[in-house]
């Protein structure tokens, strides 16, 4: 089975504070993705990346950047937490092409 | 402007009975199709797909009807247990497109009544 793990389940952070958001897989996906779930919104892709130091920008990637340096791991990055950016952050990977995503359990960060 | 809309954000029904639920989509390359379901605390867990060269897909329970003309794809789950209480997600993907990249519709909340 396909683990994707997300380092922190619940976290709490500051306005303007820089924040780190860690994922890894354990099944050698080339695609790996960041998404952020809000109300009815469903979830909408921030980045994705294909390949190992490759990335390309979603439909919500302001505020955000990304770090893909080895293959399993994919890493979310604020910049300068924000109160919108109050959420749930979502990790997945899958293998191309057009196989199912598999996420992680999320992470409900909170930006006080 | 959402590309996959899912207008229904909360359905009911009573255990043993069909839960139909619905998703209709602007984006005409959109040639793939998943539904995802999702429980509190846990992320989306991958239940059934279908490719635009098909109508219809089966898996136990749960059935996938494509209506391409349309734009519409619907999930049925007969018979529905309690345990389907979830948020459902459809999202679709264009296959063109490098990643493998969804587009998510904004959930449906079933709940099944025992």
């Amino acid at each position: 089975d396909v683990k994707v793990t997300q380092s922190s389940r619940y976290l709490v952070k500051r306005t303007g504070e820089k924040v780190f958001l860690e994922c890894v897989q354990d099944m050698d996906h080339e695609n790996m993705f960041w998404y952020r779930q809000d109300p009815g919104l469903g979830l909408r892709l921030i980045y994705f990346s294909y390949d190992v130091k490759m990335k390309e920008k979603g439909d919500i990637p302001e505020g955000y950047s990304v770090s893909r340096e080895k293959k399993e791991r994919f890493s979310l990055i604020l910049e300068s937490a924000s109160t919108n950016q109050t959420s749930m952050y979502l990790c997945a990977s899958s293998r191309p092409p057009n196989q199912p995503q598999h996420f992680g359990d999320g992470t409900r960060l909170s930006i006080l | 402007d959402q590309q996959v809309k899912q207008n229904s954000p909360s359905l009911s029904v009573q255990e043993g009975r069909i839960s139909i639920l619905n998703c209709d989509y602007t984006n005409s390359m959109f040639d793939y199709f998943l539904w995802y379901k999702k429980y509190p605390a846990e992320g989306p867990t991958f239940l059934i797909s279908i490719s635009s060269i098909k109508d219809k897909n089966e898996d136990g329970r749960f059935t996938v009807f494509l209506n391409k003309s349309a734009k519409h794809l619907s999930l049925h789950i007969v018979p529905s247990q309690p345990g389907d209480s979830a948020v459902y997600f459809c999202a679709a993907s264009d296959g063109a497109n490098a990643g493998n990249m969804l587009t998510f519709g904004g959930g449906t909340r079933l709940m099944v009544k025992p």
